[in-house]
């Protein structure tokens, strides 16, 4: 059965530092997301990317973060100087949205600790 | 802004006690809701879509049931193996899919 992958699964960082999380969505899926989730707290949204290019896109998703599809495989989150409180469970999910088929399946999550 | 609110916040019953968790949701346009089981450290798991009220879809021990208000996730005669938390999200009509998740139901099943 086709899922969504995600590395590294756990990363540890320095304040500061840039980090990238990568992601290989399902292969036929069109709509791509990225969603965090920190300790004890409710997955929010971040941004969704269609086409190439970023469809919306949460208060939380601002000039530190940024996202690409470089091939026709890989999804990244790049976050370039990373804060404390960037801290957290980041899931990238992929939806088909074609054929009535809406719903979004999420990857294994990459743990993001900030020093 | 929508927004989805899940209650209780946990739920402890004895291996065979049926029970329900509930979803309520305000959301502009409902274009979907949706169920998943997350366990710890991991990825939500997707478990159903409903789409309009009066809809209801089942799977194994679980059925999950819509209103225009909020949805039920009924679970019957649970097992240990269904001890997880139960995250409910919408989808509203004016986003490009994005989902807004409620805070969780951590369901406890005790042999």
């Amino acid at each position: 059965e086709p899922e969504v992958t995600q590395t590294p699964s756990h990363q540890v960082t320095q304040m500061g530092q840039e980090v990238i999380l990568r992601c290989v969505p399902i292969s036929n899926h069109l709509y791509f997301y990225w969603y965090r989730q920190i300790l004890g707290q409710k997955v929010e949204f971040l941004v969704s990317f269609y086409n190439n290019e970023i469809s919306e896109k949460s208060e939380i998703f601002d000039d530190q973060f940024s996202v690409e599809r470089p091939d026709g495989s890989n999804f990244t989150l790049k976050i370039r100087s990373t804060k404390l409180e960037d801290s957290a469970m980041y899931f990238c999910a992929s939806r088909l949205d074609r054929g009535g088929y809406n719903e979004q399946f999420f990857g294994p999550g990459t743990r993001l600790t900030v020093l | 802004e929508d927004q989805v609110t899940q209650s209780p916040e946990a739920l402890r019953l004895q291996e065979g006690e049926s029970s329900s968790l509930n979803c309520s949701y305000t959301v502009s346009g409902l274009r979907g809701l949706f169920w998943y089981r997350q366990d710890p450290g991991k990825g939500p798991e997707f478990l159903f879509t409903l789409y309009s009220a009066g809809e209801e879809k089942e799977k194994e021990r679980l059925k999950a049931t819509l209103t225009k208000k909020e949805s039920f996730l009924h679970i019957t005669a649970p097992k240990p193996e269904d001890s997880a938390t139960y995250l409910c999200a919408v989808q509203s009509g004016t986003s490009y899919g994005k989902l807004t998740f409620g805070q969780g139901t951590i369901l406890t099943v005790h042999p």
